[in-house]
């Protein structure tokens, strides 16, 4: 499985403000995901982000909150724009197993607004 | 809609105990149900998966079950040990949507000494 580490690991913001992710992939991979986990609940799946493209939003997700890059093939930013205390959650990129089988997971950015 | 969900949200065992961790899922289409385990702070990690034609798969301790005709899913730890306390999520993949998946709400299990 790939390694996959994220910064920063936690954060605390004030609302109103906008925090950048960052994923970083120890091999080359065509697709990354990125998944929000509010406080004790399960994963939900924000966008999926493409090298060379746009990323690709899921249904109550928007570019203008969660601005996404892929600049290259092991790295992508998500950020999370104009935050507020509901956005506090933990947030995780995922990248595909070789046959698509399944995903592996970074170890989160836990973010907390304040 | 299609969701998946789990019957129940914690689980208390003994050391040494066998789990059963249980998982409904109502979309039939799935090519895949994967287990992930997430300690306290970390991210999910995965399991064991399952293809959707196949109704057992066994790995180490763990052994995860399909029975597609009543749509549940479980995964089952032998001899469970301390350092299986976490939560617990299935997941189904569907590969031709792009491979995104749907995750479960999670069952914590928690491990008695």
């Amino acid at each position: 499985s790939a390694v996959i580490s994220q910064k920063p690991s936690r954060d605390i913001c004030q609302r109103g403000t906008s925090l950048t992710i960052q994923c970083q992939v120890d091999s080359q991979v065509t697709m990354m995901f990125w998944y929000r986990q509010q406080p004790g609940q399960s994963l939900t799946l924000i966008a999926t982000a493409n090298q060379g493209s746009e990323a690709t939003y899921e249904s109550g997700f928007v570019i203008d909150k969660f601005p996404i890059s892929r600049p290259n093939l092991t790295f992508s930013t998500l950020t999370v724009s104009n935050m507020s205390p509901e956005d506090s959650s933990i947030y995780l990129c995922s990248v595909p197993g070789a046959r698509w089988e399944t995903q592996y997971f970074g170890p989160g950015t836990r973010l907390l607004v304040l | 809609g299609e969701s998946v969900g789990l019957h129940l949200p914690t689980l208390s065992v003994q050391e040494g105990d066998n789990s059963i961790i249980n998982c409904a899922y109502s979309n039939s289409a799935s090519d895949y149900f994967i287990w992930y385990k997430q300690e306290s702070g970390k991210g999910p990690q995965f399991i064991i998966d399952i293809r959707s034609n196949m109704d057992k798969r066994q790995g180490q301790r763990v052994t995860v079950l399909l029975n597609k005709t009543v749509k549940h899913l479980s995964l089952q730890i032998a001899a469970t040990q301390p350092g299986d306390s976490a939560v617990y999520f299935c997941a189904e993949n569907k590969i031709l949507s792009g491979s995104r998946l749907t995750f479960g709400e999670g069952t914590q299990l928690t491990v008695n000494p």
